[in-house]
């Protein structure tokens, strides 16, 4: 299976600056995904990124708010621009296909 | 937005005891995954069981599929107290790789 690294585990933002999350894989993978999780609830599906191309969002989510890279096939990142208290969330990234591997998670705090 | 459903929210066992969580989702399905997450870290992947399959063990774990209830069970047997974490189903359908998760369940253990 593949080994995900993601940083930062955690971090604390004044709210309207913005955050990068990388997430580095071991190994080449076809599929990245970003997902968020809110406090107490369960993954919702950000975006899909996309080598080469523009990463796909999922409803409610925009390239604006979360900018995605993905220059290579083991490497991605996600950006949570003009934070809020209400970007307080794990986020987490899982790549695919095969057996899914998630990386730690970022605990983010916007105060 | 969530596919799965689960139920209970939370479950409070001994340890010794089994722990049976369930999932409901609405559409068909490519397969059904569970997932583990401690104290709000990373998710682990736990058993994968196929639309075709019925029933799939893993150790101590042990996970059925009703397609035609569109619903999964999930059974931990002689339960530890280290098996206390949240617990999640997630589904993909379609030609997707994309993850729909479920609300998922908090599962305490006590010594």
């Amino acid at each position: 299976s593949a080994v995900i690294s993601q940083k930062p585990s955690r971090d604390i933002c004044q709210r309207g600056t913005s955050l990068t999350i990388q997430c580095q894989v071991d190994s080449q993978v076809t599929m990245m995904f970003w997902y968020r999780q809110q406090p107490g609830q369960s993954l919702t599906l950000i975006a899909t990124a996309n080598q080469g191309s523009e990463a796909t969002y999922e409803s409610g989510f925009v390239i604006d708010k979360f900018p995605i890279s993905r220059p290579n096939l083991t490497f991605s990142t996600l950006t949570v621009s003009n934070m809020s208290p209400e970007d307080s969330s794990i986020y987490l990234c899982s790549v695919a296909p095969g057996s899914r591997v998630f990386g730690s998670g970022t605990r983010l705090t916007v105060v | 937005s969530q596919q799965g459903e689960e139920d209970p929210q939370a479950l409070s066992i001994q340890e010794g005891e089994n722990a049976t969580m369930n999932c409901s989702y609405k559409t068909s399905i490519n397969n059904l995954q569970w997932y583990r997450q401690n104290s709000g870290r990373g998710l682990v992947h736990l058993i994968l069981i196929r639309s075709n399959e019925r029933e799939k063990h893993s150790g101590r774990l042990r996970v059925t599929l009703d397609t035609s209830k569109k619903s999964s069970s999930l059974l931990i047997t002689a339960s530890r107290a280290a098996d206390t974490a949240s617990y999640f189903c997630a589904t993909t359908s379609g030609g997707s790789e994309k993850l729909v998760f479920g609300k998922g369940t908090k599962l305490t253990v006590n010594p």
